[in-house]
């Protein structure tokens, strides 16, 4: 069975500084890793996917996320947080062979100014 | 990206009546779709894979008889929510995976409100 784990309900930051929310995986075989955002009352938006190639992911509106397999971590990242970022972050994963995707319980993230 | 469209956005209904929930891929045609609902403050949890021409595929613990599914075309599931209770009540997301390069991206739906007063 393959499962994920946000060790942290919500995360905050001052705007400006960079911020890191975690999230470790455990799947069988190859990892499809995801992150999605989602604002209140709203569906999740897609940020970006580790699929294979380079560790270090870039996706929309700045974010970034580092691969680790011996870890078996995909921690979410940004350089410079905005208060915009404000919402709740979802970590995915999938096994190959499969669409089924298995989300974390979610971080809320919170910057501040 | 791609569109998912969810119609409603929200829906309050009585309880016992039945509410059926559209979920539409505006740009691209998708073979399976799923079904999540999502109780406050907690993640996603995956209801049913709904497949255009067959059976739907039901989580362990989800009524099949409650939650039907329908994927009537390649851009279109419907979920229903029969004889509802407020216990139903909650937020439901479709998803669709696009199919890319290399491997599928699901792509959400904004959502729909379920009240059952």
């Amino acid at each position: 069975a393959q499962s994920v784990a946000q060790p942290e309900d919500q995360v905050n930051v001052a705007e400006g500084n960079p911020l890191t929310v975690k999230c470790t995986y455990s799947v069988s075989g190859n990892p499809y890793l995801f992150w999605y955002v989602q604002y209140p009352n709203r569906g999740l938006q897609f940020l970006l996917k580790y699929i294979t190639g380079d560790n270090l992911v870039k996706g929309s509106y700045g974010f970034e996320a580092e691969f680790n397999k011996s870890q078996t971590s995909f921690h979410l990242k940004k350089p410079s947080a905005l208060v915009s970022d404000s919402a709740l972050y979802f970590c995915a994963v999938r096994g190959g062979g499969g669409n089924k995707l298995t989300f974390g319980t979610g971080t809320q993230l919170k910057v501040e100014l | 990206g791609a569109v998912v469209s969810q119609h409603p956005s929200r829906v309050i209904c009585k309880s016992g009546t039945s509410v059926k929930i559209e979920c539409r891929s505006l740009d691209f045609q998708a073979t399976t779709m799923f079904w999540y609902r999502q109780f406050p403050k907690q993640s996603l949890m995956l209801m049913a894979t709904s497949n255009e021409g067959s059976k739907a595929t039901y989580e362990q613990g989800v009524e099949k008889d409650k939650f039907l599914i329908n994927h009537a075309s390649l851009t279109l599931s419907t979920l229903t929510v029969t004889s509802a209770h407020p216990e139903d009540s909650s937020f439901y997301i479709c998803s669709a995976p696009k199919a890319g390069a290399s491997t599928d991206t699901q792509y959400f739906g904004p959502g729909t409100r379920l009240t059952v007063l």
